[in-house]
């Protein structure tokens, strides 16, 4: 199985900000990487897919990059309707795992 | 647009089933895989399987296995959960998802307590 390890568990940033979280996998996945955002009693909701691609509706200042073992997620200029939870999540192989998850704060 | 709608709240004695349904529209349900996931309070995401719809292959995560069925009726394109030998700690939202992971059912909490 493919282990996700996500960094950090949580982070606090000022509006404008530029925010990294990383995300590294046990073994290659490839580019087959999701990354979520979900707003407390809210289902999570898909930003980017194959680690670099901007779901359709989703804002240009989020993006992803990476492929293999090692991923990263950017917000360019971090608003204050990002605050949440971010996932990140392989489907390269069975069983899809997700990372444990950064909850993200303003300043 | 695609939608994904979930039966309601379950509360369940430990050692009960439940059952969990998950209505799709918009798209044409036997073409679309769907998978399951659950979210303890304050917890995070955890994968519990998949299902083809066409065929009603299912694939489960380890710890699933001997407790989790995923069925389906394709004439009215709805997918089920069914959890067996409910514990405390199986206490979570369950939401179903598309293949994609992009069309997320509203979710649907179970409750296990005595």
């Amino acid at each position: 199985d493919i282990q996700m390890t996500q960094s950090p568990s949580s982070l606090s940033a000022s509006v404008g900000d530029r925010v990294t979280i990383t995300c590294q996998a046990s073994h290659d996945s490839s580019n087959y990487l999701n990354w979520y955002q979900q707003k407390p009693g809210e289902a999570p909701k898909l930003l980017i897919y194959a680690a670099s691609n901007l779901e359709k509706g989703v804002p240009p200042r989020f993006s992803g990059s990476g492929s293999g073992t090692d991923f990263t997620f950017t917000i360019s200029s971090l608003q204050p309707e990002d605050i949440g939870n971010y996932y990140c999540q392989q489907y390269d192989s069975l069983p899809y795992s997700f990372g444990q998850g950064t909850k993200l704060e303003i300043k | 647009q695609v939608q994904m709608v979930q039966s309601g709240a379950e509360v369940k004695k430990p050692g009960a089933s439940v059952n969990v349904s998950c209505k799709a529209s918009g798209y044409t349900f036997i073409n679309s895989d769907i998978h399951w996931v659950r979210q303890a309070t304050g917890q995070g995401l955890e994968w519990m399987g998949w299902m083809n719809p066409n065929r009603g292959r299912s694939g489960l995560a380890h710890k699933f296995k001997g407790r989790v069925t995923l069925t389906r009726n394709t004439s009215i394109s709805t997918a089920y959960l069914e959890l067996s030998s409910l514990r405390s700690d199986d206490t979570a939202v369950y939401y179903c998802v598309t293949a994609g992971f992009g069309d997320w059912g509203q979710g649907t909490l179970v409750t296990v307590s005595s």
